[in-house]
Formats: C-alpha cells, structure tokens, sequence
C-alpha cells in the first residue's frame, strides 16, 4: 500500500460526460501527479501540482483540469468524454521538498474510467 | 522519436533464470532522472529505482541491479534468480527539468512472465 488513494476505483459512463476523479496524496507528501494509462497511448504524464500550485504540464487535454486543494487532495476533472478517454488514471505523489518532480514518486490504485 | 524506448515487448523466462530488461533514453539534457517502476497484474505501479544523471554507479538491491551507462544512453534492468512473483509490466522512465516543471516520459513496458 503505498498511501496514496484514489475514488472510485471504477467509472463508467456516457460520451459527452463529465466526470471528477479525486486523489488523496501520502502524509506529508505536497506534489500530485496525474497520468493517463490506455492501450493506444501507453502511459502518459498529465499534470503536476505542488503545494496547490500548478506546476508542469504534460499531454493533457484541454478537455481536462486538474486542482490541488488547501489539504493537498487534487481532482482530476474530464469534460465532453469520449471513448478514446477510457483509461486507468493513476494518481502518485511525492514530498518534493527541493525539486519538485525529481523526487520519488508513489502511485495509487488508479481509477478506471469507461466511457460508452 | 520516442524519449525511452523499451525494444522488448514481452519477454519469457523459466524461473532461476536471470533476465535483464533494457532500457534507452534519449535527452539533451546533462540533468536529468531516470526511474523503473513494476506493474503487476494488479495493476497498481510500484517505484524500484531513481538515478539523477550524474550518478553513473551500478545499484543492487537484493535480486534486482541496474547498470547505468551515459555513453550508450542506456538504463537496463536485471533480475537474477527470477521467481514467479517477478512477472510484471516493467516500465523505464526519463524525468527532464524544465522552467515550467519537470516532465516526464514512459517506455511502453516489458511484459515479462516468469514461468514456474
């Protein structure tokens, strides 16, 4: 168990949808990542946070958003679903006390989205 | 052009057999990390290691070692003695830092099974 929790665990729904994915990150740990896994585009770094800032950006969406939160949880928010959105969205998070980003990174149990 | 490319797919050994996974990144950075992490059939993404660029030493850690090789931009991965518990997707990953944060970069995986 690496500390890191994210709901719901399974998602399933309807193109043109919108959804909300949350993410809790380990104790003390003050940078959220978020990274999209599907068969066609393999693992992928969305978003990074820290410290309730935006902090890098990587192939994301502008369908999609993301926010940290005062108590450091982050949602991942997608819009206008469509299939090819389906996909496991893995959560992980880091202490980032100097760098941010070239830290240790813990993932959580992901979160896997179906869009029909 | 890929940014880390994992040239084999899936690979196959009978346990006690020693596997080394290969690992080729391409940057143009002189900072940068690289890291391996474990998918299990479970799904969840486990970290094993994290080098910064200048650190060119070999590491072991139990049955797992990794050699790290600058001049042929080269991060393999070798598990000695596999068991069944090893069968796993193994990921390489490149961390380049930029002024708007750091971004990151996957290999599509190794699938590898380790046959009892």
């Amino acid at each position: 168990d690496s500390g890191v929790t994210q709901t719901p665990k399974h998602l399933i729904t309807a193109t043109g949808q919108r959804v909300t994915l949350r993410c809790s990150p380990r104790s003390g740990d003050l940078s959220v990542y978020w990274y999209q896994q599907s068969l066609d585009q393999g693992l992928q770094f969305l978003i990074q946070y820290y410290n309730g800032e935006e902090r890098a950006k990587g192939n994301i969406l502008e369908r999609f958003s993301a926010q940290q939160f005062p108590d450091l949880h982050s949602e991942l928010n997608l819009s206008s679903l469509e299939l090819g959105d389906s996909a496991l969205y893995f959560c992980a998070s880091s202490v980032a006390l100097k760098q941010p980003g070239t830290d240790t990174q813990y993932f959580g149990p992901g979160t896997r989205l179906t869009v029909l | 052009a890929q940014k880390v490319t994992q040239a084999q797919t899936e690979i196959s050994v009978v346990e006690k057999e020693d596997v080394t996974l290969d690992c080729v990144y391409e940057t143009r950075d002189t900072t940068y990390y690289l890291f391996w992490y474990k998918q299990p059939p479970s799904g969840e993404l486990v970290f094993l290691i994290r080098r910064n660029s200048f650190d060119e030493q070999n590491e072991i850690s139990g049955r797992y070692s990794w050699n790290f090789q600058k001049s042929t931009s080269s991060f393999n991965f070798t598990i000695t003695a596999s068991q069944v518990v090893d069968s796993a997707v193994y990921f390489c990953a490149l961390s380049e830092m930029r002024n708007t944060g750091n971004q990151f970069y996957f290999g599509t995986g190794t699938s590898l099974t380790v046959i009892p």
